[in-house]
């Protein structure tokens, strides 16, 4: 399979706790991105790499978040004490890098319940 | 805040019915105009995209009509099928943004057999 990979698919924590989601993209993608999608609304950016570089970060990835690219290969994104309101779909795409607009390639997401 | 603004929320039409989507874009340049369709458990995947200087797009059974003075665009399917059944996003690329997709809010399509 070489499409994106994502993991775990579900996750259920308690609230207060961290969770770290990883996803794996399709190889030799240089561009890695992260979407948050609640239910009934399309999905919302969150930031991007370009290989290792995290280049752009939207304001609704509060400091309880971080994302890493370590060798611009695989990611994870953490969340440090887990609020409700953080109960949503994350998902993970990756892209060439060589044009402005080009395809996405969405992973099936991990979808996080916060109790 | 949504810059993209989708609608209908949802739709339902018989097989062999040509379902419209429509999108409409705020006070902000953007450089391309892709729509992308979901299945449940699935994330989204690209279906056909646009860029603001050609007015139509036709790929298969999925048309694009883009007005810019309008700042609208939308999504036609021809002959749809019941496997044609998902949520459909509209999305943009604002200029300068480098990379982020903006999405719109999802129409869900019901294609009856």
């Amino acid at each position: 399979d070489t499409g994106v990979s994502q993991d775990p698919r579900h996750k259920i924590t308690k609230r207060g706790q961290n969770v770290t989601f990883r996803c794996d993209p399709i190889s030799e993608h240089n561009r890695l991105y992260w979407y948050r999608q609640t239910l009934g609304q399309g999905p919302e950016f969150l930031t991007y790499f370009q290989n290792e570089a995290q280049l752009e970060k939207s304001r609704l990835l509060s400091d309880r978040f971080s994302a890493e690219r370590p060798k611009g290969s695989f990611s994870t994104l953490e969340i440090q004490r887990t609020e409700q309101g953080d109960s949503a779909m994350y998902l993970c795409a990756s892209s060439p890098g060589t044009t402005i607009g080009e395809k996405l390639f969405f992973g099936s997401g991990t979808q996080l319940s916060v109790l | 805040q949504q810059q993209v603004k989708q609608s209908p929320q949802s739709l339902i039409v018989q097989k062999g019915g040509i379902p419209i989507i429509n999108c409409a874009y705020e006070n902000t340049a953007f450089d391309y105009f892709p729509w992308y369709q979901q299945f449940p458990g699935k994330g989204p995947a690209l279906l056909i995209a646009i860029r603001p200087d050609v007015s139509e797009k036709k790929e298969g059974r999925f048309t694009i009509s883009f007005n810019k003075s309008a700042k609208q665009f939308s999504l036609h399917i021809m002959d749809s099928q019941p496997g044609d059944s998902a949520t459909y996003f509209c999305a943009s690329v604002p200029s300068g943004s480098a990379r982020q997709l903006t999405f719109g809010s999802g129409t869900q399509l019901t294609v009856l057999p």
